[in-house]
């Protein structure tokens, strides 16, 4: 199966832009996923697809993707945007047909 | 209202079995495929196991590759998990969630299966 790398822990000053990234082989056949997930909670879809933002996801949230690099870019970032993030696609390397995640970004923002 | 709930999470020794569950309402469950995603405590999460809307396809993580067991029964609305041959590593919160891997996904609020002696 697949695997997707993504930096364990980045930070970004308060109102200023911050870039997350995810790598792996499966991104360049499929849109990578994006999810924010805050402590005790169920994580929350916050990109998919090509750039698209679920209803009630702020606009300050944005994808893009290049070759076997996905990323998620928060412009403006905000107190509360201070949580784990993770990539995800789907997986079908060789028989296997799945979903994979990144391990994880955590998000401090100063 | 879309509601994922699991259940069936306990305390069990190394080497025991355990079978959750996942009570599925506010869609229509057989026209989803489904899945299992686990995350240990402090740790990312991990995709566990995928079955079809028909349960006729499964797959698995390699880490729980013939010891967990995924199946579904479309006239209960329900998932399931059979997991066999436990390990400490199983240790996690397990989360029952519909469409991951595109834009519409539902999450449960997971239950927590502990192995430990």
């Amino acid at each position: 199966s697949s695997e997707l790398t993504q930096d364990p822990a980045v930070s970004v000053a308060l109102g200023q832009t911050v870039r997350i990234t995810c790598q792996g082989d499966s991104l360049r056949s499929y849109y990578a996923s994006w999810y924010q997930q805050k402590p005790g909670q169920a994580p929350v879809l916050v990109i998919y697809g090509k750039n698209n933002r679920p209803s009630g996801i702020p606009d300050r949230f944005s994808g893009s993707s290049s070759g076997n690099t996905a990323s998620l870019t928060i412009t403006g970032a905000q107190a509360e945007d201070e949580a784990d993030y993770y990539c995800n696609s789907r997986d079908s390397s060789g028989n296997h047909l799945g979903v994979v995640f990144g391990g994880g970004t955590k998000l401090t923002v100063l | 209202e879309v509601q994922l709930v699991e259940s069936g999470g306990v305390v069990v020794q190394p080497g025991g079995s355990l079978r959750l569950s996942c009570a599925a309402s506010g869609f229509t469950f057989d026209d989803y495929a489904m899945h299992w995603v686990r995350q240990a405590p402090g740790k990312g999460l991990e995709w566990v196991s995928l079955i079809s809307w028909d349960g006729g396809s499964t797959y698995y993580a390699d880490s729980v590759k013939g010891r967990f067991t995924i199946s579904r029964d479309n006239s209960k609305n329900s998932l399931y998990l059979q997991m066999n041959s436990l390990r400490a590593e199983d240790t996690a919160l397990y989360y029952c969630a519909k469409d991951i891997e595109g834009g519409n996904p539902s999450w449960g609020q997971g239950t927590l299966v502990t192995v430990s002696s």
